[in-house]
């Protein structure tokens, strides 16, 4: 059965802390790897990874992906507290179908 | 409108009653999918429409959930006889093209309480 896992499950950090989310996978037919961050409800899109090994950044936060040992991580450097939200990890399966891990739940404290 | 929306935003329903949410997806979008998000938990995939394909439903968990989508565009997922396993958030999302092209948007959810 096709499973994405998530660690931690969640994380409480200062301002300023750097913070590492980590994401495995097991799944058929992969074709991608997604991030996003989820606030209040609605997740928001951060990075798409289909490619081992090339970062993909975005201001304080990167992302990588290891094809080889199926996992991902998420880098967030000098967090705030607006980085404080749920981070779910999503793997791109076959044409159509996503499957999400049960996310890291992130606290920034002032 | 600019983004996905979604109808109610809150629903209390008693268990045993027949619910329906609703999902607008962005104009022009041509796949949509439902997600339900329980607790603590990640999405769980529903369902997925793309065009006029048959949907792949293989996500509902039981004959009591159902979902269409008329013309292409607004969706409605259709929850009979709740159950409080059923209380979750429900997350639609739209995509411009079908495949793994294009970005999922999401909707800000229907929170569903089953009491």
């Amino acid at each position: 059965e096709d499973k994405v896992v998530q660690s931690p499950l969640s994380l409480v950090v200062h301002e300023g802390d750097t913070v590492t989310l980590n994401c495995s996978y097991e799944v058929t037919n992969f074709r991608s790897l997604l991030w996003y961050k989820q606030e209040k409800k609605a997740p928001t899109f951060l990075f798409m990874l289909t490619s081992s090994g090339i970062e993909k950044k975005s201001g304080r936060l990167s992302s990588i992906l290891d094809k080889k040992e199926l996992f991902s991580i998420l880098n967030i450097t000098a967090t705030q507290t607006g980085d404080s939200a749920v981070y779910l990890c999503a793997v791109a399966s076959g044409t159509y179908k996503y499957i999400f891990g049960t996310g890291t739940r992130l606290k920034v404290l002032a | 409108g600019a983004g996905v929306s979604q109808s109610p935003s809150n629903k209390v329903t008693e268990k045993g009653k027949d619910v329906e949410l609703r999902c607008d997806p962005i104009s022009g979008h041509t796949a949509l999918y439902w997600y339900r998000q329980s607790l603590g938990q990640g999405l769980e995939f529903l369902i997925y429409f793309q065009g006029n394909s048959a949907p792949d439903k293989s996500g509902l968990p039981s004959d009591r959930f159902s979902a269409e989508r008329t013309g292409g565009s607004v969706s409605t997922l259709t929850i009979q006889r709740t159950q409080q396993e059923d209380s979750a958030v429900y997350l639609c999302a739209s995509v411009l093209a079908g495949g793994f092209r294009d970005t999922q948007y999401f909707g800000p959810g229907t929170r569903l309480t089953v009491l």
